[in-house]
């Protein structure tokens, strides 16, 4: 079964830094998505990513994020300077349309960024 | 603004015995439900989802679940647990012109021997 790969499984960085976290998707997927989750807390809708250009983002995806799809398979979440508060693991996920296929949404094992 | 409730943090079943997990959605127009399965240090991984037809929706592992309206639900359930079921469970909800999905808090299940 085909799968969406995120690395690194873990990060930790200071405060200030910028961090980029990659994601490679499921290769004939259209749609691109990353999500958050805060250590005990839901999972959280950041962005998603179609056609180029993003086509719809939450209240967290602030100035300080930005996502990029460089060279047509890899995926990117760039936080430019992180703060204790980003400290999360970041899901990256993609489907085939609207995630209304058969498998839906695929997401990725993570990657837990650490700001210290 | 949609929502997904879990009423139950946590889960505490014997193997063999059938195991629910609760969840309930708000949304302004039709509900696209999902459920997912967190392991340790995995991912969310895809049991099953609900998007029209049939309110009983099978799925990965021997998971099922059921649509009601009425009741604005999708539990999740499992005749028979096993030990291996033991993990994080999250129930998920988006709309037809949306592409985010709005997950619940999740679901602790534990499956004991």
């Amino acid at each position: 079964e085909p799968e969406v790969t995120q690395t690194p499984s873990h990060q930790v960085t200071q405060m200030g830094q910028e961090v980029i976290l990659r994601c490679v998707p499921i290769s004939n997927h259209l749609y691109f998505y990353w999500y958050r989750q805060i250590l005990g807390q839901k999972v959280e809708f950041l962005v998603s990513f179609y056609n180029n250009e993003i086509s719809e983002k939450s209240e967290i995806f602030d100035d300080q994020f930005s996502v990029e799809r460089p060279d047509g398979s890899n995926f990117t979440l760039k936080i430019r300077s992180t703060k204790l508060e980003d400290s999360a693991m970041y899901f990256c996920a993609s489907s085939g349309d609207r995630g209304l296929n058969l498998y839906g949404y695929t997401f990725g094992s993570g990657t837990r960024l650490t700001v210290v | 603004a949609q929502s997904v409730a879990q009423p139950e943090d946590q889960v505490n079943v014997a193997e063999g015995n059938p195991l629910t997990v609760k969840c309930t959605y708000s949304v302004s127009g039709n509900p696209y439900l999902f459920w997912y399965v967190q392991y340790p240090n995995r991912g969310l991984q895809f049991l099953l989802k609900y998007i029209t037809g049939d309110n009983l929706v099978k799925g990965s592992y021997g998971f099922e679940a059921e649509f009601n309206k009425s009741q604005t639900s999708f539990h999740l359930k499992k005749p028979s647990a096993l030990v291996s079921d033991s993990a994080l469970y999250f129930c998920a909800v988006r709309v037809f012109n949306d592409y985010k999905l709005s997950f619940g808090a999740g679901t602790t299940v534990t499956v004991r021997a």
